[in-house]
């Protein structure tokens, strides 16, 4: 599997735009992106998914670039409720391990 | 992580005494999954199960074993031979129509 690079923290104000980047400069052409978060102590949680289209559901934004090789998660309004770390993975299509690394911790802050 | 079901959140055990973690479904997915994380790193997979009656070992198996015998239920033994048990374990499940794993609240084991 392609490895990811986060940036291992950052801080957002409350009510902006979370940019949240990641880098995957190896990803194959079969490497779907993934995002998940953990809130402290919980369960990771699914957020986003993308191949290389851009994508949006309720929670994100997905912003891929043409040559895939780097991402980005948006969180259009964040709130204090969004401070987790926030995971990037790449998954090869068939295999259904996701390997996780350590993640952005990101700090909403009022 | 709803539909997904880990219990108990904590659990406490004496060094050398094995012990089993449940986690439970309703979602109907058919593949289920273990996985370990220490504090401030990400996880690491245990023990994976794509249909009942089987399953495969994850990236860190040893000390640990598991079973399938119901489509609902993948429960995570916890042995004596696991050298730093003491962990954060997270169970996920994922469904045929979808490639998305979702987790359950997880369950802290710690060994005294």
């Amino acid at each position: 599997d392609a490895k990811t690079t986060q940036p291992p923290s950052m801080d957002c104000a409350e009510g902006r735009a979370a940019n949240l980047p990641c880098n995957h400069s190896t990803i194959s052409g079969n490497e779907y992106v993934y995002w998940y978060r953990q809130i402290h102590s919980q369960g990771p949680q699914y957020i986003i998914h993308g191949l290389k289209n851009n994508e949006t559901n309720e929670m994100a934004s997905l912003i891929i670039t043409e040559d895939r090789k780097s991402s980005t998660l948006i969180l259009p309004h964040a709130t204090l409720r969004d401070t987790a770390v926030y995971y990037c993975i790449v998954r090869v299509d068939g295999d259904y391990k996701l390997s996780f690394g350590a993640g952005t911790t990101v700090t909403v802050r009022a | 992580d709803g539909g997904i079901t880990q219990s108990p959140k904590y659990l406490f055990r004496k060094e050398g005494q094995n012990v089993t973690l449940s986690c439970e479904q309703n979602l109907n997915h058919d593949a289920m999954y273990w996985y370990r994380q220490d504090p401030g790193q990400g996880l690491r997979l245990i023990y994976y199960s794509q249909i009942v009656n089987d399953f495969q070992k994850g990236d860190i198996a040893e000390g640990y074993s598991v079973s399938r015998e119901k489509k609902e239920s993948f429960p995570l033994t916890v042995t004596s031979a696991q050298k730093n048990p003491t962990a954060f374990y997270l169970c996920a499940s994922r469904g045929r129509a979808t490639d998305t794993q979702y987790f359950g609240p997880g369950t802290r084991l710690t060994v005294l």
